[in-house]
C-alpha cells in the first residue's frame, strides 16, 4: 500500500530533550515536506525537500532540523524542543514537481512538550 | 498576513444537498490550487486541483471554481453525503523558481457536516 509512515503517533517530552519524529514513503516520491497544524492557524510549512540532500526552509522552521540522506526518509529533528512546538506534526510526500499532484500525507505525530 | 483565506469556519448541509466552500487568495502569484479533506486522527487527503489556466475542474461528486479576477475558489460537492463530514482546506501555490512550487500555503479550514 502507497502510504507515508510518521513514528511516533504520540509523544510527550519535556523541554530540551532531543528527538526525532521520522517519516517514510514507499512511493519513490522526490519532494517531501513537514508540515505542523495549530489551532485557528492551519497547516503551515516547516520544511521540505526536492530531493535527496536538497532541503530549504518553509515558513516555521525555527527550533527544527531536517536531513535528506535516502529518498524515502526525511526526519524531523528537535534539538531542544520548547513548548511552544507542541503540535501536530504532518509529513507529506509528492511524485511530481507540480504541486497539481497533490501531496500524500501521512496520519501526523501528536507532539507535547511539557 | 494570511494568504490563503477560508472565511467560514464551519458549515452544515442536509444529506443529498449542495454543500459550497469557498476559499480566497492575496497572492496574484499563486498558479495552483487544491483542496484538501482532513478526518479526526487522520492526515489531510488530497481531492481535487485546479491550475490558473483553467476556471473549473471537476471529479466525480466534487467540482472546483476559479475565479482568477476575484482571487476566489470554491470547492461544490453535489450530492452530498454524512461520509462527506470533515474540515476542508484549501491550499495554493505558485509554479516559478526559488521554491514557490514545492510550499504550499493552507487556509486555517472549513468544518463541514452533513446531516442525515
Amino acid at each position: 500500500e502507497a502510504q507515508v509512515t510518521q513514528n511516533p503517533r504520540y509523544l510527550i517530552t519535556v523541554t530540551g530533550k532531543k528527538l526525532t519524529v521520522t517519516c517514510s514513503q514507499n512511493m519513490n516520491h522526490e519532494y517531501m515536506s513537514w508540515y505542523r497544524q495549530d489551532p485557528g492557524l492551519g497547516l503551515r510549512q516547516i520544511y521540505y525537500s526536492m530531493n535527496v540532500e536538497v532541503t530549504d526552509k518553509g515558513d516555521v522552521p525555527e527550533g527544527y532540523k531536517v536531513s535528506r540522506k535516502e529518498k524515502r526518509n526525511f526526519p524531523l529533528i528537535l534539538e531542544s524542543p520548547s513548548p511552544n512546538q507542541t503540535s501536530l506534526y504532518f509529513c507529506a510526500s509528492r511524485r511530481g514537481p507540480l504541486n497539481y499532484y497533490g501531496y500524500t500525507f501521512g496520519s501526523g505525530t501528536r507532539l507535547t512538550v511539557v | 498576513d494570511q494568504q490563503v483565506k477560508q472565511n467560514s469556519p464551519s458549515l452544515s448541509v442536509q444529506e443529498g444537498r449542495i454543500s459550497i466552500l469557498n476559499c480566497d487568495y492575496t497572492n496574484s502569484m499563486f498558479d495552483y490550487f487544491l483542496w484538501y479533506k482532513k478526518y479526526p486522527a487522520e492526515g489531510p487527503t488530497f481531492l481535487i486541483s485546479i491550475s490558473s489556466i483553467k476556471d473549473k475542474n471537476e471529479d466525480g461528486r466534487f467540482t472546483v471554481f476559479l475565479n482568477k479576477s476575484a482571487k476566489h475558489l470554491s470547492l461544490h460537492i453535489v450530492p452530498s453525503q454524512p461520509g462527506d463530514s470533515a474540515v476542508y482546506f484549501c491550499a495554493a501555490s505558485g509554479s516559478g523558481s526559488g521554491g514557490s512550487n514545492y510550499k504550499l500555503t493552507f487556509g486555517k479550514g472549513t468544518l463541514l457536516t452533513v446531516n442525515p
